[in-house]
């Protein structure tokens, strides 16, 4: 178990829809990272949150958005859905703090999002 | 832009067996991690080893071990005696020390491992 926890585990909707994924990372963790994982590909990061801030982008959609409340739990939400958004996705949260960090991201079940 | 590149999309290994996975990759930054992480049929992702590139011995837990060599950007995983269990898809991945805004980690595209009894 790596602490961090994301629901739903599988999600199925339909294009044109909006859904949102939940993250709460490890305890103590500030940073959250989101990536995406299509069918037999790697993973492909969307975006980094720390303490409540935007860090970085990366490969995501106008149509996705993310944001990080004050408790440091995380939501990625995924609109005007379409087929090729079927993927997996990933949260991650790391510590940056000192002795405590190993440059390690520990990763949640991910939620498995299909879209029909 | 930092990149990450495993060239061998599939390998296979008799059980019992060594085999060595391949992983380059390119930053001009001399601080970071290299991690490998296993993805088995469930897909969870877990790390299997860490390398801090200002260390120059190489990592080694249990049965698995890296061949670090970094002035030629390389970082291979040894699994040694080979069990069915370690049948998996394989990242090899890149992660700044000081990443500025952000320390992301960085993906290459994977490598399937088939272990046969």
């Amino acid at each position: 178990d790596s602490g961090v926890t994301q629901t739903p585990k599988h999600l199925i909707t339909a294009t044109g829809q909006r859904v949102t994924l939940r993250c709460s990372p490890r305890s103590g963790d500030l940073s959250v990272y989101w990536y995406q994982q299509s069918l037999d590909q790697g993973l492909q990061f969307l975006i980094h949150y720390y303490n409540g801030e935007e860090r970085a982008k990366g490969n995501i959609l106008e149509r996705f958005s993310a944001q990080q409340f004050p408790d440091l739990h995380s939501e990625l939400n995924l609109s005007s859905l379409e087929l090729g958004d079927s993927a997996l996705y990933f949260c991650a949260s790391s510590t940056n703090a000192g002795a405590a960090n190993t440059g390690e991201l520990f990763f949640g079940e991910g939620s498995r999002l299909t879209v029909l | 832009a930092q990149t990450v590149t495993q060239s061998q999309p599939e390998m296979s290994v008799q059980e019992a067996e060594t085999v060595t996975l391949s992983c380059t990759y390119d930053t001009s930054e001399s601080d970071y991690y290299l991690f490998w992480y296993k993805q088995p049929p469930s897909r969870q992702m877990i790390l299997v080893i860490r390398q801090e590139a200002y260390k120059q011995q190489n990592a080694t837990e249990n049965r698995f071990s890296v061949n670090f060599q970094k002035a030629a950007k390389s970082f291979s995983l040894k699994i040694s005696d080979s069990q069915l269990g370690d049948a998996a898809m394989y990242f090899c991945a890149y992660r700044e020390i000081y990443g500025g805004a952000t320390n992301k980690l960085i993906f290459g595209t994977g490598t399937l491992l088939a272990v046969q009894p």
